[in-house]
């Protein structure tokens, strides 16, 4: 069965700090990484995706993550966080082939401070 | 393009009652999801359709819970003999044949009373 860990549940950051949230996810089998955004009131986008190729993938909002396979990470990184990315992130995984169901994180819910 | 969209977008419910929640995929796609998102167990998968396959269930929580798809668009989630542990909000999602994103929409929210 698939899990995913994100260790971070609640961050606080000024803006203009840098931002990582940890992700780590547990499954036997070759995966499709994903980081999803909910803005307060606002239903879940995706923000970034991995299936294959280059670790290291560019979002929206510039937003990025890399995936490391030997330790069964994908964090997410943005180098200047704003207000506006005041949200809750959450990091889900499916299987590369077969079963689509995303496995969710429990979330992280990012406080921007102006 | 118009996105995915569910109704209601909110439903209160005496505890007992029968509840049918509604999502309409974006047009074209194949694949219709149903997850749940609450306070105590976070996002969950429930249901999984794929084109005329048979669906995936092994989500539901209960024999309470099930779930259609009609004409291989619009999909209907029943929730019978509701209790109060159902609480939550009831999330759908849609992709296409090819595509592995998977577009949300905004969710019914269910409060049983």
């Amino acid at each position: 069965a698939q899990s995913v860990s994100q260790h971070n549940h609640h961050v606080i950051l000024s803006e203009a700090a840098s931002l990582e949230l940890g992700c780590n996810y547990s499954y036997g089998g070759t995966v499709n990484l994903f980081w999803y955004v909910q803005y307060p009131g606002q239903h879940l986008q995706l923000l970034l995706k991995y299936f294959s190729g280059d670790p290291l993938v560019k979002g929206i909002k510039g937003f990025e993550a890399e995936f490391i396979k030997s330790k069964f990470s994908f964090n997410l990184r943005k180098p200047s966080v704003q207000w506006s990315d005041t949200a809750e992130y959450f990091c889900a995984v499916n299987a590369h082939t077969g079963r689509r169901a995303l496995t969710f994180g429990s979330g992280t819910r990012l406080q921007v401070q102006p | 393009g118009a996105g995915v969209s569910q109704s209601p977008s909110n439903k209160v419910t005496e505890k007992g009652k029968d509840v049918e929640l509604r999502c309409d995929p974006i047009s074209g796609h194949t694949a219709l999801y149903w997850y749940r998102q609450s306070l105590g167990q976070g996002l969950e998968f429930l249901i999984y359709f794929q084109g005329n396959s048979a669906p995936d269930k092994s989500g539901l929580p209960s024999d309470r819970f099930s779930a259609e798809r009609t004409g291989g668009s619009v999909s209907t989630l029943t929730i019978q003999r509701t209790q109060q542990e159902d609480s939550a909000v009831y999330l759908c999602a849609s992709s296409s044949d090819r595509g592995n994103e998977q577009y949300f929409g905004p969710g019914t929210r269910l409060t049983v009373t």
